[in-house]
């Protein structure tokens, strides 16, 4: 299997802008997740899918903040506008089952940074 | 909030001793455990996993679980340059994972 697949792998936007990250999980896999990586707050969960329904968005910062899971193999995490803030890495990752033997495979994540 | 702590480092250990890596929980609940290893620029990568008490050996590491004192700990024996990296402790609540902030090792050749 290819692992999850993660596009772009990097974009630079200006303030103000929509961005649009794509996300493909490992096929079989039902569970989705989208996390974010910057050095002062590490790595933090946004939102997680099962069979494509979500069901935690407890960790998305704000309403410029939407995630979406229209098929089992393909997510888009969508921030419109953008702030300078929202610069960080977002990985995507997938598991196989939930709960307690939930392990959870990241794609190479999105480096996205606006000016 | 679900905490999850870990010493940043850096750790500096020589090539072939024991790197040993701790993380603490907040939680008395959570069921499972786990560490990722990642190199600068890249994606987390599962090392290990662990749900019981006690040790798990995986070739060179070995995860070890005290639920107690919500201790989780990984030792890295025979440290090669390559194991160079930051390592990140996860806690699994209900599927959502809470990673600590990671520990940073440096092997010296």
């Amino acid at each position: 299997d290819a692992g999850v697949i993660q596009s772009p792998r990097h974009e630079v936007t200006e303030m103000g802008q929509e961005v649009t990250l794509r996300c493909k999980p490992i096929s079989g896999h039902d569970y989705l997740f989208w996390y974010r990586q910057t050095m002062m707050r590490g790595l933090e969960l946004l939102i997680y899918f099962n069979n494509n329904v979500p069901i935690d968005d407890s960790g998305m910062p704000e309403d410029r903040f939407s995630a979406k899971m229209p098929n089992a193999s393909f997510s888009t995490l969508k921030i419109q506008p953008s702030e300078p803030r929202d610069s960080a890495v977002y990985f995507c990752a997938s598991s196989p089952v939930g709960g307690v033997k939930n392990i959870q495979y990241f794609g190479a994540g999105t480096r996205l940074s606006v000016l | 909030q679900k905490e999850v702590e870990q010493n940043s480092g850096p750790l500096s250990v020589p090539e072939g001793a024991i790197a040993s890596l701790n993380c603490t929980y907040s939680d008395r609940g959570s069921q499972s455990f786990f560490w990722y290893r990642q190199y600068s620029g890249k994606s987390p990568e599962l090392i290990m996993f662990i749900y019981s008490n006690g040790d798990k050996e995986d070739g060179r590491f070995t995860a070890q679980l005290n639920k107690a004192s919500q201790y989780v700990s990984l030792l890295i024996r025979d440290s090669q340059p390559s194991d160079s990296a930051t390592y990140l402790c996860a806690v699994n609540d209900f599927n959502k994972f809470y990673f600590g902030s990671g520990t940073k090792l440096n092997v010296k050749p």
